[in-house]
């Protein structure tokens, strides 16, 4: 059975702290990584799609980085601001038996004034 | 703007009744997804179409049907075969052949609570 998973499950930091959280996928049959960010009431929306082992991305205070050997990915938020309070998903994909995507439960941030 | 739109937000179903959730795109995507949510657990797979008149079973369709008549339409019927419909519910779509290289652009869902 594929699995993802992310840890932490919640997170509450101040604001100003910088955080970061992990994503655990299979190391075998890698084809892509994604990164989602979900505000409550609103859409997911894509942060960072990564394909190669390596992979270093960034957006603003977000960055994130890939290690497809090792079957993880890190999120990375420099100095949290509580716009930045939502849940962070990944979304592994993988070409096993057919193409096939495999969502974590996700981490949710509480990012505090 | 181009998006999803998926309506209602909210949802309340009788015990034995059918319900249908609307999921429209003005992307021009070929491909849609329809997801579930549970608490704790990640998004699954309800169905998917990658064109017009076609889809496929995803790893939860049980109890769910779809049509998908025209691209910008992927409505899913929750029937009264589905024991545990309670859930949020995710549409998405994505370039034809290119979620895994480009992402999937997602609706704001659709909450269904079985009464």
């Amino acid at each position: 059975i594929l699995n993802v998973e992310q840890s932490p499950q919640s997170l509450h930091v101040q604001e100003g702290d910088s955080t970061n959280f992990t994503c655990s996928f299979p190391s075998s049959n890698f084809y892509a990584l994604h990164w989602y960010r979900w505000e409550t009431a609103k859409s997911p929306e894509a942060l960072f799609v990564m394909t190669l082992n390596g992979d270093e991305k960034k957006k603003g205070r977000i960055s994130a980085t890939l290690n497809t050997k090792e079957g993880y990915s890190y999120l990375y938020i420099k100095g949290s601001q509580p716009e930045d309070s939502a849940t962070y998903l990944c979304a592994f994909f993988t070409h096993t038996g057919g193409f096939k995507t495999i969502f974590g439960a996700g981490t949710r941030l509480f990012v505090k004034a | 703007d181009g998006g999803i739109t998926q309506s209602p937000k909210y949802l309340f179903r009788k015990e034995g009744q059918n319900v249908t959730l609307s999921c429209e795109q003005n992307l021009n995507h070929d491909a849609m997804y329809w997801y579930r949510q549970d608490p704790g657990q990640g998004l699954r797979l309800i169905y998917y179409s990658q064109i017009v008149n076609d889809f496929q079973k995803g790893d939860i369709a049980e109890g769910y049907s779809v049509s998908r008549e025209k691209k910008e339409s992927f409505p899913l019927t929750v029937t009264s075969a589905q024991k545990n419909p309670t859930a949020f519910y995710l549409c998405a779509s994505s370039i034809s052949g290119g979620v895994a290289g480009y992402g999937y652009t997602f609706g704001s869902g659709t909450r269904l609570t079985v009464v």
